[in-house]
């Protein structure tokens, strides 16, 4: 297993556009977190899943930001209509159940431009 | 979800001890404390977590207190490749999943 692994690694778009990202977690892990990451901060959480289920949703998740994990598996995150403030480094990770703690395994990130 | 406070940054040099301390004064009965590094780019990497006491794991070093209001991690003798964003979680195991709440974390520059 090559770990979490999230497509594109960069993305470049124009305001208005709508954008989907994906996320590959690392395999048999139940549990998939979505983050944002903008420069000098730390990542900021955004929603969780356990398996297909979406279970928790910050309230920096907008109605333009919807978050899918379709048979549990991979995720995507598709921001629509995207705004300047969405630019940022959008990071995906998964954990196993409990078994090791808080202890989260994150992927490269996709970095996103809105010009 | 207890808040962590920690230095903004940090400056060492190569071969020296480091250590960074984050307070976190409401930390609760079932929270674990657990420290991940974070590389201009890349996601942030898990490096240690414990509960009470000391814990050591090939990377680094934590210390916590009786009265668990802080903790401290230790890096030994850090190398110039060790300059990264270290971030302090305090969450309860059990409610793993919705605990990974960062904050700014704490800057180590390490020179030569």
């Amino acid at each position: 297993d090559t770990g979490v692994s999230q497509n594109p690694r960069h993305k470049i778009t124009k305001r208005g556009q709508n954008v989907t990202f994906r996320c590959d977690p690392i395999s048999e892990h139940n549990r998939l977190y979505w983050y944002r990451q903008t420069l000098g901060q730390g990542p900021e959480f955004l929603t969780y899943f356990q398996n297909e289920a979406q279970l928790e949703k910050s309230r920096l998740l907008s109605d333009r930001f919807s978050a899918e994990r379709p048979k549990g598996s991979f995720s995507t995150l598709e921001i629509q209509r995207t705004e300047q403030g969405d630019s940022a480094m959008y990071l995906c990770a998964s954990s196993a159940r409990v078994q090791r703690g808080a202890e989260a395994f994150f992927g490269q990130g996709t970095r996103l431009t809105v010009v | 979800l207890a808040k962590t406070t920690q230095p903004i940054s940090m400056d060492s040099y190569e071969g020296q001890e480091v250590n960074i301390t984050c307070s976190h004064n409401n930390i609760a009965t079932n929270d674990y404390i657990t420290w991940y590094q974070q590389f201009p780019s890349q996601g942030p990497r898990f490096i240690i977590q414990g509960y009470k006491t000391k814990v050591t794991n090939e990377v680094a070093s934590l210390f916590i207190p009786a009265d668990r209001k802080s903790s401290t991690l230790s890096l030994p003798r850090v190398s110039l490749s060790d300059t990264a964003v270290y971030y302090c979680l305090v969450g309860d195991r059990v409610q793993a999943g919705t605990a990974l709440i960062f904050g700014k974390g704490t800057t180590l520059s390490v020179s030569s």
